[in-house]
C-alpha cells in the first residue's frame, strides 16, 4: 500500500507554463513537505505546511486537510525549475513519501 | 559546511564486503534516519533514531544495521553486502514533533553505492 500518491509521474513544460503538481494521502497527518531533488541527488526541503497555502518566489504550496489533497505550484517556470519533486506525509512519527513528479522544463 | 553530511559519497564494493555510510549533522535535532531510493520508488526507511539511546527498524531494515554514536552521528553498516543493496542512500534529520518543533527536515547529499 502507499499512503501517499503523487501526478502526474513525469511532466514536460515549456518555459513559462504555469506547472502544477499533486499529492493524495491516505491517513490524518502531522505536516506535509514538498521535496525537491534535482539529477546528482541532494534533496532540498522547500515547504513545510500544515494549513493553508504558503509562498516562496514563484513556488506556491496549498494544503486542503479534510480533502487530504496538496498542490505545488510553480509559476512562470523556467529550465532551472528542472527536478524531481517528491511529497512526504508526516504521520505515526514517521515521514511517507510519494514516488516523485520528475519536472523538465523546456527553453 | 552542510547541515547533513554524508560519507562516502560514491562507493563500488564487491559481495559479501563490509560497508559504513555515515553521516553527521550541525542541526542539533535529535531525530536521524536512513533512507535508500532506488528508481521508481520513493524514498524507504531503513532505521530511524529519536535519540541516542533510541533506534528503530524501518519498512526495509533487513540486511542493515545502524549505530547512533552521538546525537550528531548516525552510521547505517552494511554487514555483507549483495547487489540488490545497489542504490541511492539518504540520511536525514528532523525535529518535527518535538517541543520546539518547528517542522524542518534536512537531507544529506545522499551516498551512492555499487555492489558488484
Amino acid at each position: 500500500k502507499n499512503e501517499v500518491e503523487q501526478s502526474p509521474q513525469n511532466l514536460t513544460a515549456q518555459e513559462g507554463e504555469f506547472i502544477t503538481i499533486n499529492c493524495s494521502y491516505s491517513v490524518g497527518i502531522s505536516a506535509l513537505h514538498w521535496l525537491q531533488q534535482h539529477p546528482g541527488g541532494g534533496i532540498v526541503s522547500l515547504f513545510m505546511l500544515s494549513s493553508g497555502k504558503k509562498k516562496h518566489g514563484r513556488l506556491i504550496a496549498t494544503i486542503n486537510i479534510q480533502e487530504k489533497h496538496s498542490s505545488l505550484h510553480i509559476t512562470a517556470s523556467h529550465p532551472r525549475d528542472s527536478a524531481v519533486y517528491i511529497c512526504a506525509a508526516f504521520f505515526g512519527n514517521q515521514f511517507y513519501f510519494g514516488t516523485g513528479t520528475s519536472l523538465t522544463v523546456i527553453p | 559546511d552542510a547541515d547533513v553530511t554524508q560519507t562516502p559519497r560514491n562507493r563500488i564494493t564487491k559481495t559479501g564486503k563490509r560497508i559504513m555510510l555515515e553521516c553527521s549533522q550541525t542541526k542539533g535535532h535529535d531525530r536521524m534516519y536512513w533512507y535508500r531510493q532506488d528508481p521508481g520508488l520513493g524514498l524507504q526507511l531503513i532505521y530511524y533514531s529519536f535519540d541516542v539511546k533510541d533506534i528503530n527498524k524501518g519498512e526495509i531494515s533487513d540486511g542493515y544495521s545502524v549505530s547512533r554514536q552521538a546525537q550528531a552521528k548516525f552510521s547505517l553498516s552494511l554487514e555483507s553486502a549483495i547487489p540488490n543493496q545497489t542504490a541511492l542512500y539518504f540520511c536525514a534529520t528532523s525535529d518535527t514533533g518535538t517541543s520546539s518543533n518547528t517542522g524542518e527536515l534536512f537531507f544529506g547529499e545522499g551516498s551512492r553505492l555499487t555492489v558488484l
